[in-house]
């Protein structure tokens, strides 16, 4: 079955800087990316998605990438802000297959 | 209603107790998921549904956990029996296609489950 690992586990930026969260993933047959947000006490929300088919996908300031090759994709935040610091997961599916989600990144933003 | 319920929102149960979940998803939402999230981790697939057809509970921990979801729309998970590596947070995800990718899933706020 499909494996997903998310690093780093725990990200400290700057307010204003960028952020990077990487994951990888084991199923060639996943085709569908999601990135979810998950703020302290409160339910997972999807910030941005990106599915097989494109490698890139942009949302002002969020980016994620994909690379079907090398089996990665990748959540970019720009000028991050206070507002930003949350858990962020990762996930994957093959569309008939229920989501698998990495381990999750604890993103602190530092004013 | 706006968005996918779930109650209650915490439960205290004693070792031993059996507990059952709810899961209000989204109106017409064919998909309906669960998963166990544990402090400090990613959720955990538990079962998944199609309308009231359970497709996959390949990761049911156990054969204390059952879901159900007889009408396809409100979903029971219930746990017998309960044991201290129970506790976590019990989170319901719907979609409106059977297809994911196609149409996002939606969480609810999850409940908090505390075996004592």
């Amino acid at each position: 079955g499909e494996n997903v690992e998310q690093h780093p586990s725990t990200l400290s930026v700057q307010e204003g800087d960028s952020a990077v969260i990487k994951c990888t993933y084991s199923d060639s047959a996943s085709n569908y990316f999601p990135w979810y947000k998950q703020e302290l006490g409160k339910r997972p929300q999807l910030i941005i998605d990106i599915r097989s088919n494109v490698g890139e996908k942009k949302d002002q300031r969020i980016a994620v990438t994909l690379n079907k090759t090398a089996k990665h994709f990748s959540l970019h935040i720009t000028e991050t802000q206070p507002e930003d610091s949350a858990v962020y997961f990762c996930a994957a599916s093959s569309g008939n297959t229920p989501l698998v989600f990495g381990k999750g990144t604890r993103l602190s933003v530092i004013a | 209603g706006a968005g996918v319920s779930q109650s209650p929102r915490y439960k205290v149960a004693k070792r031993g107790q059996d507990v059952a979940l709810r899961c209000d998803p989204i109106s017409g939402h064919v998909s309906l998921f669960w998963y166990q999230q544990a402090l400090g981790q990613g959720p955990e697939f538990l079962t998944y549904f199609q309308n009231e057809a359970q497709l996959d509970k390949s990761g049911l921990p156990s054969d204390r956990f059952f879901a159900e979801r007889p009408e396809g729309s409100v979903s029971t998970l219930k746990i017998q029996r309960t044991q201290q590596e129970d506790s976590a947070v019990y989170l319901c995800a719907s979609s409106l296609s059977w297809v994911l990718g196609l149409t996002e899933a939606f969480f609810g706020q999850g409940t908090r489950l505390t075996v004592v």
